[in-house]
């Protein structure tokens, strides 16, 4: 069974610029997950979804961030413009549904001049 | 703020000892609760979760759950210098998953 699939695996930008994310879940997984992950710190939940259906992104900055989840399967996480506190791991999870067990993908690290 | 707590360490033990992690939770609408191996530079690994009170135990990996105390813990036996990395504990009710920020653990050749 494949994983999670992301891309890029790293990426580096100038501030102000456009960035985007692209991940692929366990074929069957209907929840997603997209988390950011600083050094020394646990993944902190950005969006979550259901289906094609956003139902927690409480914790996006939307004046910057922008996701979605077209058809239900694969995922796409924006930034724009990016800033220098965005430097950081950005991973993609999926599971059967919520609070059963997740599975992340190799993350990408996002450097930000 | 629903938080989960983790001793962020380093936790060293000699090759061959019993490690022993230890995670606490605040949500007491937590239902299930997960531990993940992060390497360096890698990503979160799922290497157990646990639903019900008392011990699960797959190999060398075993995890406690006490609801009343609101307590997780992973006790590693038989540990081995590849188990080296960072344990993250996650608690998952109602409609979010919260992860702790990980205890380093370093065994000792």
């Amino acid at each position: 069974e494949a994983g999670v699939v992301q891309s890029p695996r790293y990426k580096i930008i100038e501030k102000k610029q456009p960035v985007a994310f692209w991940c692929n879940p366990i074929s069957g997984h209907n929840t997603l997950y997209w988390y950011l992950q600083n050094l020394g710190q646990g993944p902190e939940l950005l969006i979550r979804y259901e289906n094609e259906e956003a139902v927690d992104d409480s914790q996006l900055p939307k004046d910057r961030f922008s996701a979605e989840r077209l058809k239900g399967v694969d995922s796409t996480l924006k930034i724009q413009p990016a800033e220098l506190g965005d430097s950081a791991v950005y991973l993609c999870a999926s599971s059967r549904g919520l609070n059963y067990e997740q599975y992340f993908g190799p993350g990408t690290r996002l450097t930000v001049t | 703020q629903k938080e989960v707590e983790q001793n962020s360490g380093p936790l060293s033990v000699p090759e061959g000892a019993i490690a022993s992690l230890n995670c606490t939770y605040s949500d007491r609408g937590s239902q299930s609760f997960f531990w993940y191996r992060q390497y360096s530079g890698k990503s979160p690994e799922l290497i157990m979760f646990i639903y019900s009170n008392g011990d699960k135990e797959d190999g060398r990996f075993t995890a406690q759950l006490n609801k009343a105390s609101q307590y997780v813990s992973l006790l590693i036996r038989d540990s081995q210098p590849s188990d080296s990395a960072t344990y993250l504990c996650a608690a998952s009710g109602g409609f979010k998953t919260i992860f702790g920020a990980g205890t380093r653990l370093f065994v000792k050749a």
